[in-house]
């Protein structure tokens, strides 16, 4: 099926370990973002690529890197991750001008001990 | 400022019957976007219904339907004939701004449980 594709589903680290969050879409969208969904809250905006070759800051871009490696891949990476960032990741994607979310991963559960 | 206001944090309705759940945004914009979106206890989120801040009709989706005043700035999801199936948490979201513009700032979210 089309969509969003996020890995890993879950995982547990150490304080200042680092790891590297996957995403990829198959629809040929031109947008992909970052958010983190910390429990009784919404979505908090990490990062976005507009388009290939093209990051910006979101919200909460604190202790966070991102690389659009090509059109279908946008990776969230934790240099050092801190117990703050446990937390549930999501990717998302939308057709750059069309400003419509629909697409979202499955999410990636993550917990920093 | 809080951007998105859900005053509902959790929400009964019967099977079948329809629920109302509740949403005001803050913009000064003139042109802005407004979502929901449905988290279900599996995880995942789905996106319901779209309301563009110039569209003059209420937006429709099946049994989703979006109550659009503007002059309140609310944004309201009304979900006919509720089904277990709907038992979930609900996120209201707004984009602000024109085409330069991709955040999307969300609400903390209604729970919603549908009883049998």
């Amino acid at each position: 099926n089309a969509g969003v594709t996020q890995t890993p589903k879950f995982q547990v680290l150490k304080t200042g370990q680092s790891m590297t969050l996957q995403c990829a879409q198959d629809m040929n969208h031109n947008s992909m973002y970052w958010y983190r969904q910390d429990p009784g809250m919404g979505l908090r905006l990490i990062y976005y690529s507009a388009s290939e070759g093209t990051t910006d800051k979101g919200e909460v871009p604190n202790g966070y890197n991102v690389s659009r490696l090509n059109k279908r891949e946008f990776s969230l990476r934790l240099e050092s991750a801190a117990p703050s960032q446990t937390s549930v990741y999501f990717c998302a994607s939308s057709e750059a001008g069309a400003l419509l979310i629909r697409h979202f991963g499955d999410g990636t559960r993550l917990s920093i001990l | 400022a809080q951007k998105i206001t859900q005053t509902q944090p959790g929400m009964f309705v019967q099977e079948k019957e329809a629920v109302t759940l509740d949403c005001t945004y803050d913009t000064s914009d003139q042109s802005y976007g407004l979502f929901w979106y449905k988290q279900p206890s599996s995880g995942e989120m789905i996106f319901l219904i779209y309301q563009g801040s110039y569209d003059e009709q209420n937006a429709t989706e099946g049994r989703y339907s979006l109550n659009f005043q503007k002059a309140r700035k609310s944004a309201n999801l009304v979900i006919s004939a509720s089904q277990l199936g709907d038992s979930a948490m609900y996120f209201c979201a707004m984009r602000e701004g024109g085409s330069n513009d991709y955040k999307l700032s969300f609400g903390a979210g209604t729970t919603v449980t549908v009883r049998a």
